[in-house]
Parts: C-alpha cells; sequence; structure tokens
C-alpha cells in the first residue's frame, strides 16, 4: 500500500519554458500533500504543503507564482515549474500524508538549459 | 531554527554486523521523529516513527531509540545484508501540521 507516482522521472527543457509535473497517490486517498526539492548531496527542503481544495502554503524564500501548484483531487497534485531557470534544475519530490506519515513519490528529476 | 545533524561520512560495515546511525538536533523535542531510506535517484521510503514520550520502536531488524535529554535519536539495523546499502535519512516533525524537517542523511555501505 501507500503508493505514489510521479511523471515524468526526468525532464530537460530550455530556459523559459514551463515544465509540470504530476503526483499521484494509487492506492489511498490523503487532504494533505508536500512538495520537495534535493540539491545533489543535500537534504530535502520542503517547498510547500497544499491541501486539497485550498491554496498552498509556501515555505520561506518559495515563490509561489513560480512554482504553481494544483492539488486536484486526494489522489492528484501538480507542480508547474514555470519560465525555469537552469538554478531551478534539482531533483522534485512529491509525497502525500496518510496517519502522520508520508509516502514519497520517485522524484523527478528537472535539467534546464 | 531548528538544525538536525547526521554523520556526513558514509558507515562502510561488513555485511552480518549491525549498523548504527546516528542523529542529533539543537534546540527544542519534535512532536516525533522518522527515519526514511533513500536510494539514488528515488524518493525516500519510510521506515519508523517515533514519539517524544518513546523510548524504543522495533521493526524487524530495525531498532530505533530517542534520548530527549541527549537531543539524540540511533538507528539500528541488525544482521546487516547488502541490499540495507543506502542513504538513511533523519526527519522530524515539530507539531501537528506534519511538516518534516530532514537531515542530509548518512550514506551506509554493508560490504558482503
Amino acid at each position: 500500500g501507500a503508493v505514489v507516482s510521479q511523471h515524468p522521472s526526468r525532464v530537460i527543457c530550455k530556459s523559459g519554458t514551463s515544465v509540470k509535473i504530476e503526483c499521484r497517490s494509487l492506492d489511498f486517498q490523503a487532504t494533505t500533500m508536500f512538495w520537495y526539492r534535493q540539491f545533489p548531496k543535500q537534504s530535502l527542503m520542503l517547498m510547500a504543503t497544499s491541501n486539497e481544495g485550498s491554496k498552498a502554503t509556501y515555505e520561506q524564500g518559495v515563490e509561489k507564482d513560480k512554482f504553481l501548484i494544483n492539488h486536484a483531487s486526494l489522489t492528484l497534485s501538480t507542480l508547474t515549474v514555470t519560465s525555469a531557470h537552469p538554478e531551478d534544475s534539482s531533483f522534485y519530490i512529491c509525497s502525500f500524508l496518510a496517519e502522520e506519515t508520508q509516502y514519497f513519490g520517485p522524484g523527478t528529476r528537472l535539467l534546464v538549459l | 531554527s531548528q538544525k538536525i545533524e547526521q554523520n556526513s561520512e558514509a558507515l562502510n560495515i561488513q555485511e552480518g554486523k549491525t549498523a548504527t546511525l546516528t542523529c542529533n538536533y539543537t534546540n527544542y523535542s519534535p512532536a516525533y521523529l522518522q527515519w526514511y531510506r533513500q536510494d539514488p535517484g528515488r524518493g525516500p521510503v519510510f521506515l519508523l516513527l517515533i514519539r517524544e514520550n518513546e523510548k524504543e520502536k522495533r521493526k524487524e531488524r530495525l531498532k530505533v531509540t530517542f534520548d530527549t535529554t541527549l537531543k539524540q535519536s540511533l538507528f539500528h539495523i541488525t544482521a546487516s545484508q547488502p541490499a540495507d546499502s543506502a542513504t538513511y535519512l533523519c526527519a522530524l516533525s515539530m507539531d501537528s501540521s506534519y511538516k518534516l524537517i530532514f537531515g542530509s542523511g548518512t550514506r551506509l555501505l554493508v560490504r558482503p
């Protein structure tokens, strides 16, 4: 149980374009989910928390207009990186909250050229 | 702000031995602490959760201890196997928001 998928698993895009990352929970429903990013050899850094049907809450230093989160349903959330730049290249990971525990997706590797 | 310290150096042990990983935190105690396993290029996988009023938790070959006086958690893998080789992350949750603060992880290498 508690399977989470992410799509795509990796994406390469040109600077200035937008990229959408999809996160789905396959076998459970969750009201709350989280988006993280992880730079090489660093820890996961929380970007935002979202509750289904509500606006996402962003961590300090994360631009909400750049990282658009749409928590469409209890099993689906998307993160759109708008006008991506090379410094946005990172490993993006989503998680769904179920009974105090977060279940993570496999991650999306974004490379912005 | 809360800081989490995990040994950045890899832990290299022989198969069959017990691996012990350390997680230290500063400031005030978390509501609970979790351990995750992360393989290269993959998302973390939940292993164990221990609350601030618990001293020890076990699950199969895994054991976690929590000492709020020392501000430390220890994570043990007994009878280690090469398949246990991965990075192990410590994460703290400070309140009912369930947000997690992650350590940078310790890489474990189990030699056959």
